[in-house]
């Protein structure tokens, strides 16, 4: 009975490059969310999926950054041309939307050179 | 003014000690309030999960919400040196999927 799965733990990237970030949620999960994270900070909303559809992307810079939860397969959270600002740990959150709580993956740590 | 807010601490305590750990918000539009408990580089654990105002306990821990006063409290008994890790407040406004709302979080140290 895995938690929620992230990919990679640790993910270098220098400026100019891209950056894809995977989640696969809980099993019997079809809600998910994503979140940054910078030091002296609280988790940072960005974006909420569920299968095949954009819900809430309030919390998404409006360039460089888009997010997926194809119908197969895990979510994907894309950086386009990373910059230093970009350095983080970007968590997956995952819920049934039954009001038990969200359950947060390990979380990806970008960082940028 | 932030939607919630949360002191950073740190809060350094000994073992065995009692913890409260609050937050406010500003928004009455909150009905679902939540405590994750985070280690240094991992990712947010959920603790406790509440909805009306009153206290819930589960073991050590309990969870208060003063929905009146904008105002939740966790409270943690016989604090151990493994509760040493960030505490974080969060709050959503329904249970079909809205966003969770945080706080910056409370470091936490309990030393033996």
């Amino acid at each position: 009975n895995a938690g929620v799965m992230q990919n990679p733990r640790h993910l270098v990237r220098r400026r100019g490059q891209e950056a894809r970030l995977r989640c696969s949620p809980m099993k019997g999960h079809s809600h998910v969310y994503w979140y940054r994270q910078l030091p002296e900070e609280g988790l940072k909303f960005m974006v909420y999926l569920q299968k095949e559809n954009i819900i809430d992307e309030s919390g998404m810079p409006k360039e460089r950054f888009s997010a997926e939860f194809p119908k197969e397969g895990p979510s994907i959270l894309r950086i386009q041309q990373v910059v230093r600002g970009d350095s983080a740990a970007y968590f997956c959150a995952s819920s049934s939307g039954q009001g038990n709580g969200y359950t947060f993956g390990s979380g990806t740590r970008l960082t940028v050179v | 003014q932030k939607e919630v807010e949360q002191d950073p601490g740190p809060l350094s305590v000994p073992e065995g000690a009692i913890v409260s750990l609050n937050c406010t918000y500003s928004n009455s539009a909150f009905q679902y309030f939540m405590w994750y408990r985070q280690y240094s580089r991992k990712g947010p654990e959920l603790l406790m999960y509440t909805y009306s105002s009153g206290n819930k306990e589960d073991g050590r821990f309990t969870a208060q919400v003063d929905k009146s006063s904008k105002y939740i409290s966790l409270f943690i008994r016989d604090s151990q040196p493994s509760d040493s890790a960030t505490y974080l407040c969060a709050m959503i406004f329904n249970q079909a999927g809205t966003a969770l709302i945080f706080g910056k979080g409370t470091t936490l140290s309990v030393s033996s």
